[in-house]
């Protein structure tokens, strides 16, 4: 799978719209583009994944560059229950790839 | 949606001890994947169990140091052989749903003194 880059740590005030970049510039084009998030002391839960097209759901949503080569994860309001560290892991589903690979993510701190 | 238990929740073991720790699913699931989360670390995937068959591990990681047992469509277990301190971490498992998303457990923590 191809590898991805993120900021080590992003901060962000409660309530404000918060954006979590992802550079993925070796991606393939049968890479999806995943999002998870590990909460304190919790095991990583899904947020968002997408392929080319932007998409939404209650979570997040993730906003695709036409080149695919980044990312961003885009939580409109951020609540303090938001902070954990964000994973933007690719995953070539063609060939197979059904793990995850984690990289080192961003740990996202929510001010009050 | 996959709802995934894990026994313990925490363990303190002696080194030269082993541990098996439990992964249970509330719905039967084809793939499941056990890692590895060292202090302060990411997740690190140690092996992928499918039911019937042997458990495929990733490089650095043995059968001999971490058997896996898949006896059905619902439970896995690992075992972490032969402790050392080196083998603290939290452990988890997870499941993949048929939308493509990973379902993953509380974790176990475990602490080798």
């Amino acid at each position: 799978d191809a590898k991805t880059t993120q900021p080590n740590s992003m901060e962000s005030n409660e309530e404000e719209p918060v954006h979590l970049p992802c550079n993925h510039s070796t991606i393939s084009g049968t890479d999806y583009i995943h999002w998870y998030r590990q909460l304190p002391s919790q095991g990583p839960e899904y947020v968002i994944h997408g392929l080319t097209s932007n998409v939404n759901n209650r979570m997040a949503s993730l906003a695709i560059a036409e080149d695919r080569k980044s990312s961003t994860l885009i939580l409109h309001r951020a609540t303090l229950r938001d902070a954990a560290v964000y994973y933007c892991i690719l995953r070539d589903f063609i060939a197979g790839a059904n793990n995850l690979f984690f990289g080192t993510g961003t740990r996202l701190t929510v001010i009050p | 949606s996959a709802v995934i238990s894990q026994k313990p929740s925490r363990d303190i073991c002696q080194r030269g001890t082993s541990l098996t720790i439990q992964c249970q699913v509330d719905s039967q699931v084809t793939m499941m994947f056990w890692y590895r989360q060292q202090p302060g670390q990411s997740l690190t995937l140690i092996a992928t169990a499918n039911q019937g068959s042997e458990a495929t591990y990733e490089s650095g990681f043995v059968i001999d140091k971490f058997p896996i047992s898949r006896p059905n469509l619902t439970f896995s277990t690992l075992t972490v052989s032969n402790m050392s301190p080196e083998d603290s971490s939290i452990y988890l498992c997870s499941v993949e749903s048929g939308d493509y998303e990973q379902y993953f457990g509380p974790g176990t923590r475990l602490t080798v003194t």
